[in-house]
Order: structure tokens, then sequence, then C-alpha cells
């Protein structure tokens, strides 16, 4: 089936520290990827997505490449904010599936401090 | 725009009794769905349509009914609340995909936070 695996949580870091947060992915066909990001107390808000294999996403200084060779899209940021403290999650969405709706990943939690 | 409304924000209901989760969008997309929130769960789909008169089940539908009688409105009923559904539920629309343009970006509203006692 089609499902996606990120690193539990929670993160924390010191503001200005480099950021990676590990996606995987398993689908049949090739599926766009996503990274959501849900402020607290808010919804989720698109941050950066990828339609298709070495596509590289970039939103506010984030970035994540689809790898389709290992089945991953891993997000990383050079220097965090304390802005950037939020849950991240990764989604996927296979062409013709529940016709196209998302599936995501269990979210990371991330927590930048001063 | 507005863009995707969710009312009400917070909820408490006792076990067996009903309500509708309002939502609504000013976009004109054809596309709408509802998710539920769990902790350590991401979001699993409930239920969605692709357009008036038109639904279908997702990952986890029961105990959840879903009527679309408009492009703009897509509520969602729990006909008999039990604990397990607490959670936080999120509507979500999108344009449906083109051609041109096949991976539309779904837009979430600000989610209801349901407590089931």
């Amino acid at each position: 089936g089609n499902s996606v695996t990120q690193m539990e949580g929670p993160v924390t870091l010191s503001e200005e520290a480099f950021l990676t947060i590990n996606c995987t992915y398993t689908a049949t066909g090739y599926p766009s990827l996503f990274w959501y990001v849900q402020y607290p107390g808010e919804g989720l808000q698109l941050l950066l997505k990828a339609t298709k294999a070495d596509d590289k996403g970039s939103n506010k200084g984030f970035e994540a490449t689809y790898r389709k060779e290992t089945t991953s899209f891993h997000l990383e940021k050079g220097s965090v904010q304390v802005s950037d403290s939020a849950v991240y999650f990764c989604a996927l969405r296979r062409p013709g599936g529940s016709q196209g709706n998302l599936i995501f990943g269990k979210g990371t939690k991330l927590s930048v401090k001063p | 725009n507005a863009g995707v409304t969710q009312t009400p924000k917070f909820q408490v209901l006792k076990t067996g009794q009903s309500m509708t989760l309002q939502c609504a969008q000013d976009m004109n997309h054809e596309y709408m769905s509802w998710y539920r929130q769990d902790p350590g769960m991401g979001l699993r789909l409930i239920h969605y349509s692709v357009g008036a008169g038109i639904t279908d089940q997702g990952e986890v539908p029961n105990g959840y009914n879903v009527s679309r009688s408009t492009t703009e409105d897509f509520p969602l009923r729990l006909l008999s609340a039990a604990p397990s559904q607490t959670s936080v539920y999120f509507c979500a629309s999108r344009q449906a995909p083109t051609g041109w343009v096949p991976h539309n970006e779904q837009f979430f509203g600000p989610g209801t936070r349901l407590t089931v006692l």
C-alpha cells in the first residue's frame, strides 16, 4: 500500500542550527510529494512540493529533493529560526488514488530555542 | 477570500449525542475532504467529495456521514458520538486536477477540536 514514514520527534534545535527531517515513502506509480507545516493552533499550510523525480521544492529557506532511487523526500533548512517552531508533515499524492487525496506521515514537531 | 472556514472551533459532546461540523469554502473548488488528526497518527482521510452530489469514503469513515448539496459546503455528521471520535477535524479543498495543473494545492481550514466524554 501507500504510506509515508517520518522521523519521530520532537526535534529541539538552537536558533541558526541546521535542520533535517527525514521522510521516506512507499507508493505505486509516481506520486507527488509534499511538505506541510502546522503552526500552533492553526491548520496545515503547504510548505513545498515536488511532482517528479529529481525535482527540488523550496520555500522560506526550506528545501526537499524528490529521490526516487531512495524513495525519500527529506526536508532541510540551513539556519532555523524560532518562528520555524511547528509540526511538519510529509505527504504523498498518488495520481488517481482516492481522487488524489493526501496520505500523511505522522508529523514531526520542531522546537527552536533562542 | 475567506478560504476554508470551519465551525465550531471547539465542541464537547456526551457519548451518544449527534452533531454536525460545518465546512465552507469560497474558492469554487470542486474537491473537498475531511481529515481527522490524532496524536502520533498524522492526518487520516474520513470522507471526500469531487463535486456537488458526489461523495466517497476515505480511510476511516465509520461513524461519520457526509453530503454535498452545494459546491461551497461539505458538512460532516456524527450520528452517535463515541469517545474514540475525540480528535481534531480538518476540512480541506482544492481545484479539480487538469491536464495543465495535475497537482493543485490543497487548502486546509483551521480545524475543529472535538471532545467526546
